[in-house]
């Protein structure tokens, strides 16, 4: 039972590259969070998806998209990177019985290290 | 939406002390209250949490008490030992809003 796998783990990219940051649950959760976590600012919620088929902006979404995939994927896709976006981004699961809520434990995916350069 | 404050940010204490981190927030319908560990270069797990409709908590060496007239929540650690050097972070859950963590209180204990 491997909870929630993210990938990459480490990433470097030049401003202005693209990416997409990948995320799998196979808890058979209904909700899924991106979170990013800032030195001294706790972890911010970037996007979530409440159900299969559904997004919803969080605190901090500007220059990101994302996607349900199915309801164990979702990914995070940054289109033109920028220094500001260097952070450590953290994909989260839970069984999230409301929209934008957790409602009970959430897990978190291992993280990824992005640097924009 | 929720607003979540923690303090302090920073605790450093020595190895069988005890440990307070305290949390206010904003949205009196908030009803469920997480706190989570996270180690250097780990992901957040959670430790324990309550519901509004309950006091307090235990588990071992760590408990949580909720004051809901004050919309303050609190994490103690008795007995303290050098693997409970983590970040801490609470979290506030409104019924009507988005999941808010604080901002983290960085744990030191001293051997």
């Amino acid at each position: 039972n491997a909870g929630v796998t993210q990938t990459p783990k480490f990433q470097v990219l030049k401003t202005g590259q693209s990416m997409t940051l990948q995320c799998a649950q196979d808890m058979n959760h209904n909700s899924m969070y991106w979170y990013r976590q800032d030195p001294g600012m706790g972890l911010r919620l970037i996007y979530y998806s409440a159900s299969e088929g559904t997004t919803d902006k969080g605190e901090v979404p500007n220059g990101y998209n994302v996607s349900r995939l199915n309801k164990r994927e979702f990914s995070l896709r940054l289109e033109s990177a920028a220094p500001s976006q260097t952070s450590v981004y953290f994909c989260a699961s839970s069984e999230g019985l409301r929209q934008g809520g957790w409602n009970t434990e959430a897990f978190f995916g291992q993280g990824t290290r992005l640097t924009v350069v | 939406g929720e607003n979540v404050e923690q303090h302090p940010s920073t605790l450093s204490v020595q190895e069988g002390d005890s440990a307070v981190i305290k949390c206010t927030y904003s949205d009196s319908a908030s009803n469920y209250f997480p706190w989570y560990k996270q180690e250097l270069g780990k992901r957040p797990q959670l430790i324990i949490d309550i519901r509004s409709n309950v006091g307090e908590k235990k588990d071992q060496r760590i408990a949580v008490t909720l004051n809901k007239t004050a919309k303050h929540f609190s994490l103690h650690i008795t007995e303290t030992q050098p693997e409970d050097s983590a970040v801490y972070f609470c979290a506030a859950d409104p019924p009507a809003g988005k999941s808010t963590f604080g901002d983290g209180t960085t744990l030191t204990v001293k051997p």
